[in-house]
């Protein structure tokens, strides 16, 4: 597709259960992000992959996140032992390249903790 | 730690009005970015300032950029009911990490 693709649009999970969120970047893209974005927040910062290789995971909330980007394409965020503070929408977003290159949303996830 | 703030949060005009959303960030950033997010959706990239002095516009949307008050303004001119939405800015330092700001929630009134 043209754009930046996530599934699934909406998931909600029992407290405890492990998710997977799945990302398909701009085809070429070479730099993939995730966001958290909280109900009435602006988009809080996770972490970044450049290829294949994640080069910061700063933004991460816990050890129950995880994100893979395994061959420098397709990234998915894990979640496991979900709990209710984990309710949000999760943005994916790719860029062309490193340096001065907008990057492009998906139209997110929203993921439901109850 | 790179922190930004926008004000007004919440801002409701009448149609044919004119106002200023104004963005403050607290350290050096390299780039700052303006998105619309509609309800649901995702965020569409409005506006890229690179430069101190950058002034763009796009319709009735106008972003400026002024690095050493590090401070940036969108001015929506003559209000249309279709800009109705949440805008953010967002900067940027090094890499291509965004920080956004809390947002400001528009409302245009017919």
């Amino acid at each position: 597709g043209a754009g930046v693709s996530q599934s699934p649009r909406y998931k909600v999970a029992k407290r405890g259960q492990d998710v997977a969120l799945r990302c398909d970047p701009i085809s070429g893209h070479v730099s993939l992000f995730w966001y958290q974005q909280a109900l009435g927040q602006g988009p809080e910062f996770l972490t970044y992959f450049q290829n294949e290789a994640q080069l910061d995971k700063s933004g991460l909330p816990s050890d129950r996140f995880f994100a893979e980007r395994p061959e420098g394409s397709v990234s998915t965020l894990k979640i496991q032992r979900t709990q209710q503070e984990d309710s949000a929408v999760y943005l994916c977003a790719s860029s062309l390249a490193t340096g001065l290159t907008e990057a492009f949303f998906g139209q997110g996830t929203r993921l439901t903790v109850v | 730690e790179l922190k930004v703030e926008q004000n007004p949060l919440f801002l409701s005009m009448q149609e044919g009005k004119n106002y200023t959303i104004y963005c403050n960030y607290s350290t050096t950033s390299d780039r700052l970015y303006w998105y619309r997010q509609d309800p649901g959706k995702s965020l569409e990239s409005l506006f890229v300032l690179l430069s101190n002095g950058a002034v763009k516009q796009e319709g009735r949307l106008m972003a400026s950029l002024d690095t050493k008050a590090r401070l940036s303004t969108l001015h929506i001119t003559a209000a249309v009911h279709d800009l109705s939405a949440t805008y953010f800015c967002a900067v940027s330092f090094g890499n291509e990490k965004l920080t956004f700001g809390t947002g400001t929630r528009l409302t245009i009134i017919p």
